[in-house]
């Protein structure tokens, strides 16, 4: 088991670039998880897919972001465009929540896309 | 919506010492995660507690969750350079996401 595949592991871009990060989960995990993590905020929930379905986005911080799943092998994070602001580690994370009763699985993290906007 | 608080943010403690970290809440959790984040990597699974009062132990770590499944600790005996990190806790809900607090980061000197 691979896990989790995040890349690329490094992203500079200048403000105003379009960025599209992407992750491979877990072979057999139904549900998908995009967060955002900082020193000032945490991690942040943006958004999560069950089966390739988008279920919650309301963590996304503007319209400038957007993510997609084809597919159950393949997301993308799309910021465009992007401002200095945005620049933080997104981290990519898979589960099998909703095969749970109660949803106590756990979430498998990638090793996360470190982005900084110039 | 659903706030975890954790304590202390930063610990930094000499090797052997114990310490405990703290996850608060004023709301109700179905379940509780422990995480533990080296740098450079993402967050990986300690524990999951999911009943109120309930104490699990992994080795030196022991984990309690509260009694009404709003809080919960982290209690390290013997701390080794092995242990620094960031842990998180996560709060699990009704809608099957979890909430996760802001972190304690953990240095132990040798």
């Amino acid at each position: 088991d691979a896990g989790v595949i995040q890349s690329p592991r490094h992203e500079v871009t200048e403000m105003g670039q379009e960025v599209t990060l992407r992750c491979k989960p877990i072979s057999g995990h139904n549900s998908l998880f995009w967060y955002r993590q900082t020193m000032m905020r945490g991690l942040e929930l943006l958004i999560y897919f069950n089966n390739n379905v988008p279920i919650d986005d309301s963590g996304m911080p503007e319209d400038r972001f957007s993510a997609k799943m084809p597919n159950a092998s393949f997301s993308t994070l799309k910021i465009q465009p992007s401002e200095p602001r945005d620049s933080a580690v997104y981290f990519c994370a898979s589960s099998n929540l909703w095969g749970t009763r109660s949803g106590n699985s756990p979430l498998h993290f990638g090793n996360g896309t470190r982005l900084t906007v110039t | 919506t659903q706030l975890l608080e954790q304590s202390p943010q930063f610990l930094s403690i000499q090797e052997g010492e114990n310490l405990t970290v703290y996850c608060n809440s004023s709301s109700v959790f179905s379940s509780l995660q422990w995480y533990r984040q080296e740098p450079g990597e993402g967050p990986v699974l300690l524990v999951t507690v999911v009943t109120g009062g309930e104490v699990k132990k992994l080795k030196r770590l022991t984990f309690q969750f509260g009694d009404a499944r709003k809080d919960s600790s982290l209690h390290i005996t013997a701390a080794q350079p092995g242990d620094t990190g960031l842990y998180l806790c996560a709060g699990g809900g009704s809608a099957r996401q979890l909430t996760f607090g802001s972190g304690t980061q953990l240095t132990v000197l040798p």
